[in-house]
């Protein structure tokens, strides 16, 4: 089965950059999608096609992709920024939806 | 403002099928390009996608569970409806109904989620 592989954890300190990668075959050709989940929490979408971001979302979430892996990218690490972290996209055929194994930030 | 809610049984035995509704309110499913989504979580674990259902009442279901799962909407309630058979206790799970954004094509509305667990 189709598979977008994330690293399980990201530690990073206050004010630093942190970059959570997702990988796949396809991502190439189908776009990527971030979302954020705090604890007893419902996800929240904070990147949507590979790069763009909802309004509302703060300035420093940023995506990029190259290749086969996809980056979402924390600039100035905030307290409030942990949680995890979920990556989503699409199988070749654009119509059945994967989510990555998700990654914990943890901000020392 | 958009809003979506999961309801159904909290508890439910090995074999026996789950029903689970989620009701929306802020946009309809008989508008051109809304579709919504089923998607659940194992405690501590990662998100795992079910099932879609479109405003045209196209379907589509994760390869791994399409055989147990059935998606259905009833537009003049404003529902959208999953059934699962076969239940395990590996079903043990949070699920989620969210919306997917026309413009965005992601997941941008997420019902508050139902804890679900099965076991005997």
């Amino acid at each position: 089965s189709y598979e977008l592989t994330q690293p399980p954890s990201v530690s990073v300190s206050p004010g630093q950059t942190a970059r959570i990668t997702c990988s796949a075959d396809a991502l190439p050709i189908q776009y990527a999608y971030w979302y954020q989940q705090k604890p007893g929490q419902a996800p929240v979408v904070v990147i949507y096609k590979d790069s763009e971001r909802p309004s509302g979302i703060p300035e420093r979430f940023s995506g990029s992709s190259s290749g086969t892996t996809v980056t979402l990218t924390i600039s100035g690490v905030q307290a409030e920024d942990e949680a995890e972290y979920h990556c989503q996209s699409a199988d070749s055929s654009g119509t059945h939806v994967v989510f990555g194994g998700g990654t914990k930030l943890t901000v020392l | 403002q958009v809003t979506l809610k999961e309801s159904g049984p909290a508890l439910v035995k090995p074999t026996q099928t789950l029903t689970l509704t989620c009701t929306f309110s802020g946009f309809s499913l008989t508008t051109r390009g809304i579709r919504v989504s089923w998607i659940r979580q194992p405690p501590g674990k990662a998100l795992e996608w079910l099932a879609r259902i479109d405003w045209d009442d196209d379907k589509f279901y994760s390869k791994t569970l399409e055989t147990r799962l059935t998606i259905s909407k009833d537009t003049s309630k404003n529902q959208v409806v999953l059934t699962m058979t076969n239940m395990d206790p590996v079903d043990t799970a949070t699920y989620f109904c969210a919306r997917i954004a026309y413009y965005s094509d992601a997941f941008d509305i997420w019902g508050q989620g139902t804890m679900v667990t099965v076991s005997s």
